[in-house]
């Protein structure tokens, strides 16, 4: 599975768009991205998956670029209980059965009032 | 609730001991996995059972094993304890179709003293 690289930690204020990036320059063609969070010690949780579209659910957005070379994770209105580590995986999409999730260190997202 | 149960949430236990911590999948998913994520480590994949079978071993310690019961639950086995094994023990269970998000239980807290 191809590496990501995300920013450790970001502030939001309550109310705004947090937008959290992800790079994953070395994304092969049957690689999706994936995100998950986990809040305070939770299990994770699944956000949203895309492979190059522009994908959106009623937790996130995300935004491929038209490389794939890199993603950004959209929160529109963010609010105190989103924080959490975010964490931003390539994998690929299993034919069958399925298969794990590396998780990186993700990033740290901090929303305050 | 992620529909993911785990037991016990919380195991204290000493040096050299055995545990077992157990896993209810959601109804219907066939796939079980086990993470750890330990504070140093983070979070890392260990084995993944698809329907009573092993399917892929991550970097599970040879001390560690488990098992998936024709019920689907699935039972994590850690032997020979040390202290480093104090950890959160994650499972997940996977639906059986695209897009394979994985749904976490709460997790099992275990402290080796």
């Amino acid at each position: 599975d191809a590496k990501t690289t995300q920013p450790t930690s970001m502030d939001c204020a309550e109310g705004r768009a947090a937008n959290l990036p992800c790079n994953h320059s070395t994304i092969s063609g049957n690689e999706y991205v994936y995100w998950y969070r986990q809040i305070h010690s939770q299990g994770p949780q699944y956000i949203i998956h895309g492979l190059k579209n522009n994908e959106t659910n009623e937790m996130a957005s995300l935004i491929i670029t038209e490389d794939r070379k890199s993603s950004t994770l959209i929160l529109p209105h963010a609010t105190l209980r989103d924080t959490a580590v975010y964490y931003c995986i390539v994998r690929v999409h299993p034919v069958q059965a399925g298969t794990a999730l590396i998780f990186g260190k993700g990033t740290t997202l901090s929303v305050s009032s | 609730d992620s529909g993911v149960t785990q037991t016990p949430k919380h195991l204290i236990t000493a040096t050299g001991q055995r545990v077992t911590l157990r896993c209810s999948p959601r109804s219907g998913d066939l796939s079980v996995y086990w993470y750890q994520q330990s504070l140093d480590q983070g979070l890392q994949f260990l084995i993944h059972y698809y329907n009573g079978e092993e399917r892929a071993k991550g970097n599970i310690l040879e001390r560690f094993s488990a098992q998936q019961f024709p019920d689907l639950h699935s039972e994590l086995n850690l032997s020979s304890l040390e202290l480093g094994d104090s950890a959160l023990y994650f499972c997940a269970s996977s639906v059986a179709g695209p897009p394979w998000e994985q749904y976490f239980g709460p997790g099992t807290r275990l402290t080796v003293t």
